[in-house]
């Protein structure tokens, strides 16, 4: 069975601090993606990566970046925390075929205050 | 621009009776359509998919129907179970390959004992 762990299920964190939200997954899936779940906004892609050091931005990228430097491991990286970016943050992993379904972690729920 | 839409926000139904919950897309270009359920406080778990070149899916009690020249799906869950209280969010992709996942805004289903 798929396991996609995501580091902390809530963090609290201060306007303009640097965070780091990781997930490992233990399938050895190529395809590692990071969302954000809003209400009334449903998922939104942030980032993904296909394969380790390789990265693409999603339709909301602004404000993130992302690392790759394992298979195993992604991590979402919030450069100055602003508190428009409180929210739930989804951690998903899937194989290079698409009739794959992408498997998801419990999700990080962020306030940033 | 939200390209895959779900019109109701919540949905209410008797135990025992068929659920039916609605998904509409604009880009022509998906060609693969999932639905997943997400409870409180834990990620989302894929349900059931269907290519385009299918109308219907059938998978126990959850079956996906797609009528391509609507641009319109629809999971009908039959018969419904208190256990399906949860949160449902239909998703699309496009291009054979390309493993991104556009989401709805999802659907909270309530089943009334």
């Amino acid at each position: 069975d798929v396991k996609v762990t995501q580091s902390s299920r809530y963090l609290v964190k201060r306007t303009g601090e640097k965070v780091f939200l990781e997930c490992v997954q233990d399938m050895d899936h190529e395809n590692m993606f990071w969302y954000r779940q809003d209400p009334g906004l449903g998922l939104r892609l942030i980032y993904f990566s296909y394969d380790v050091k390789m990265k693409e931005k999603g339709d909301i990228p602004e404000g993130y970046s992302v690392s790759r430097e394992k298979k195993e491991r992604f991590s979402l990286i919030l450069e100055s925390a602003s508190t428009n970016q409180t929210s739930m943050y989804l951690c998903a992993t899937g194989r290079v075929d698409r009739n794959q379904p992408q498997h998801f972690g419990d999700g990080t729920r962020l306030s940033i205050l | 621009d939200q390209q895959v839409k779900q019109n109701s926000p919540s949905l209410s139904v008797q135990e025992g009776r068929i659920s039916i919950l609605n998904c509409d897309y604009t880009n022509s270009m998906f060609d693969y359509f999932l639905w997943y359920k997400k409870y409180p406080a834990e990620g989302p778990t894929f349900l059931i998919s269907i290519s385009s070149i299918k109308d219907k899916n059938e998978d126990g009690r959850f079956t996906v129907f797609l009528n391509k020249s609507a641009k319109h799906l629809s999971l009908h869950i039959v018969p419904s179970q208190p256990g399906d209280s949860a949160v449902y969010f239909c998703a699309a992709s496009r291009d054979f390959g390309n493993e991104k996942l556009t989401f709805g805004t999802g659907t909270r289903l309530t089943i009334i004992p």
